[in-house]
């Protein structure tokens, strides 16, 4: 079935450690992005990317990077963890950078301790 | 700043009532607005797009409208049913900011009973 794979679904992650969370498309969209979600705040843009090669910054970057090194995948990482950035994360993908419909993962439940 | 008001957090509605939820937003000119469906432990899924030219936008039992007067958005789920219970987010682009991205609203979770 075509989508977004996301893993690992969840995580329990020490302060300080360095995480992947890792997402894959097979829809051959250009646009692919990161969110995060948190009771009361709602989806908030972390990185974004228009098209293999390209990334740009969200509403809130501080603490993460991405790459896009081909079209399907787009890996979120998390240099050095800290309890604040404890959220769902979800992935998303659409057909280009404009305004089309997304598609989302089941996201990647992430705890730091 | 920017922002965007669901009507509330949470909504029960009898079965084979119509649930009506509201979109608010400030600050904003949005060229589209999007509406998806979340389910517990999901990721969001797109149901609806309607552009500021669209005053109105229908699939099955789901109605959208689009006020760019009042700033507002309805949506609209007719013959409710409990399968229809979910969490409901609007989402706008933001092009006049210079940030061609989605924002979304918190979302109301919309509860049908039997």
């Amino acid at each position: 079935i075509a989508g977004i794979t996301q893993a690992p679904t969840s995580q329990i992650l020490a302060a300080g450690r360095r995480m992947t969370l890792r997402c894959t498309q097979d829809m051959r969209h250009n646009a692919m992005y990161w969110y995060r979600q948190d009771l009361g705040l709602g989806l908030r843009l972390i990185h974004y990317s228009n098209t293999a090669g390209t990334t740009g910054k969200g509403e809130v970057p501080d603490g993460y990077s991405v790459s896009r090194a081909n079209t399907d995948d787009f890996p979120l990482t998390l240099a050095s963890a800290v309890p604040s950035q404890t959220s769902v994360y979800f992935c998303a993908s659409s057909e280009d950078g404009q305004f089309g419909p997304q598609h989302f993962g089941d996201g990647t439940r992430l705890s730091i301790l | 700043s920017q922002k965007i008001e669901q009507n509330s957090e949470a909504l029960n509605i009898q079965e084979g009532k119509t649930a009506t939820l509201t979109c608010n937003y400030t600050n904003y000119s949005p060229a589209y607005l999007q509406w998806y469906r979340q389910d517990p432990g999901r990721g969001p899924v797109f149901l609806l797009l309607i552009r500021e030219n669209e005053k109105e936008k229908r699939k099955e039992r789901l109605k959208v409208t689009f006020d760019t007067t009042l700033k507002q958005s309805l949506f609209h789920i007719t013959a409710s049913q409990p399968a229809d219970s979910a969490t409901y987010l609007c989402a706008l682009d933001r092009t006049n900011f210079g940030n061609e991205k989605l924002t979304f609203g918190t979302g109301t979770r919309l509860t049908i009973i039997p």
